[in-house]
């Protein structure tokens, strides 16, 4: 069984700090995907990143950062310099190859709140 | 970005009513999923469809009945609907299944539903 595990609840930093959303995920298998979404107020969720359990490198994308680490099994997002615009609630999942399972596996999501 | 569209985004009904989302994709995909969205609660999916075949049943009750004419299109049907089922129902759709190479998602704004 596959598990996604958000602890932060709710985050709140004042604009231009730098904030780290974390993602501790559960898999037995060795190949799996990674991602995370951005849910704004207006509901829809947003794509924001995939990566494949083979592919351990960081990846930067203007102000947002991702860090994987397979020998902990976490998955952590950074916003460097937060804006009141990336206030939303942030979502981490995890897709295998399981035919059991035919969707992503969401954490509970985490709301991050940014205060001018 | 119009890649999934969902109408309608706000829907009040009571519960003898009988109601339809619906959910188009323009992406060219071929899987297609309903979410359920409650208050402080994680993302539930609940149906799968691939190539217009349902693949996966989330144990929902049967007052939600949902259907797929083919690949662009999505319905769920509601009828006989409880005050809990309340809640913003998320459409999205992936070219391949989770694990596959292609399986990100991108989802729609969502229906906020109000069941009285």
């Amino acid at each position: 069984a596959q598990k996604v595990t958000q602890a932060q609840t709710e985050i709140s930093v004042v604009e231009k700090e730098d904030v780290t959303l974390d993602c501790v995920y559960e898999t037995r298998d060795t190949t799996y995907y990674l991602f995370w979404y951005k849910q704004p107020p207006s509901g829809e969720l947003v794509f924001l990143i995939r990566r494949n359990s083979f592919d351990e490198q960081n990846e930067i994308s203007g102000r947002y950062s991702w860090n994987f680490q397979k020998s902990t099994s976490s998955f952590n997002f950074t916003i460097t310099a937060s804006q009141v615009v990336d206030s939303a609630v942030y979502f981490c999942a995890l897709s295998i190859r399981d035919t059991g399972r035919r969707a992503l596996t969401f954490g509970s999501g985490t709301r991050l709140q940014v205060q001018p | 970005e119009t890649g999934v569209t969902q109408t309608p985004r706000h829907l009040v009904m009571g519960m003898t009513n009988k109601k339809s989302l619906k959910c188009e994709q323009h992406l060219g995909h071929n899987a297609m999923y309903w979410y359920k969205q409650s208050a402080k609660k994680p993302l539930e999916l609940m149906f799968v469809y691939n190539f217009k075949e349902q693949t996966e049943n989330n144990s929902v009750p049967s007052r939600f009945s949902p259907e797929c004419p083919n690949s662009s299109h999505l319905f769920l049907h509601l009828h006989t609907l409880q005050p809990e089922d309340s809640a913003l129902y998320l459409c999205a759709s992936s070219q391949g299944l989770a694990g596959t190479s292609t399986d990100t998602q991108y989802f729609g704004p969502g229906t906020r539903l109000t069941v009285l």
